[in-house]
């Protein structure tokens, strides 16, 4: 079974920079995972920042940026906001139309 | 503009069967995969199924195999889960999305319908 890893939590202050990773219990995460990140906050459905590893989304400001840093996925977030403040998630296409979310970051801004 | 609504949620009873539908518009329907992913109270985002642009290919996760069957009408630009045999573990938030196939990801997502098991 995949397991695809994430920080439970993190902390950021505002205007700060945070990097939010993704990982595979066991192997490594490349592009040919498409990694792709979602974000939601409470009652809201999930919103599509980044795909294919380092694509913005159409209308996701550039203080979202994807990455591959070391053996996993990366999203860093320059400049936080207070709005920032939600879960993160990852996912990682696995082939034969299977996806496996990340567990999941939450991300308090303060 | 694209749009995805759910419909269908509600209560129901281990053991029991609900179907959830999505109604899509301001796209080509036919042309794009689909997918329901979940999240459980308390708990992250679980992918569910997902079904090819004319319903020859379907997957699903393990939790879910054999239990929940996922469809589609071309026709009526709406895909459909129905699901059997639920279980407590199965009350979630249930989301319907579109999926960019090009680079394998969930572009557009719906609201949600909420389907709560409990006796």
């Amino acid at each position: 079974q995949t397991v695809v890893t994430q920080e439970p939590s993190f902390s950021v202050s505002p205007g700060g920079t945070v990097t939010l990773t993704c990982g595979l219990r066991s192997g490594s995460v490349s592009t040919s995972y498409y990694p792709s990140w979602y974000q939601q906050t409470p009652g809201q459905a999930p919103r599509t920042l980044i795909y294919s590893t380092n694509t913005r989304s159409s209308g996701v400001p550039d203080r979202f940026s994807g990455s591959i840093f070391g053996n996993k996925a990366a999203l860093t977030i320059t400049g936080a906001q207070a709005d920032d403040e939600s879960d993160y998630y990852c996912v990682l296409y696995m082939g034969s139309g299977i996806w496996v979310f990340g567990g999941g970051t939450k991300l308090t801004v303060l | 503009q694209v749009q995805l609504v759910e419909s269908g949620g509600g209560l129901v009873k281990p053991g029991g069967s609900l179907r959830l539908s999505c109604a899509a518009s301001g796209f080509t329907f036919s042309d794009y995969y689909m997918s329901w992913i979940r999240r459980p109270p308390g708990k992250g985002l679980e992918w569910v199924s997902y079904i090819s642009s004319s319903s020859s290919y379907t997957n699903y996760a393990d939790s879910v195999k054999g239990r929940l069957t996922i469809s589609r009408d071309n026709a009526k630009n709406s895909l459909y889960l129905q699901m059997n045999s639920l279980r407590a573990e199965d009350t979630a938030m249930y989301y319907c999305a579109r999926v960019d196939w090009n680079s394998d990801y969930f572009d557009f997502w719906g609201q949600g319908a909420l389907v709560t098991v409990s006796s």
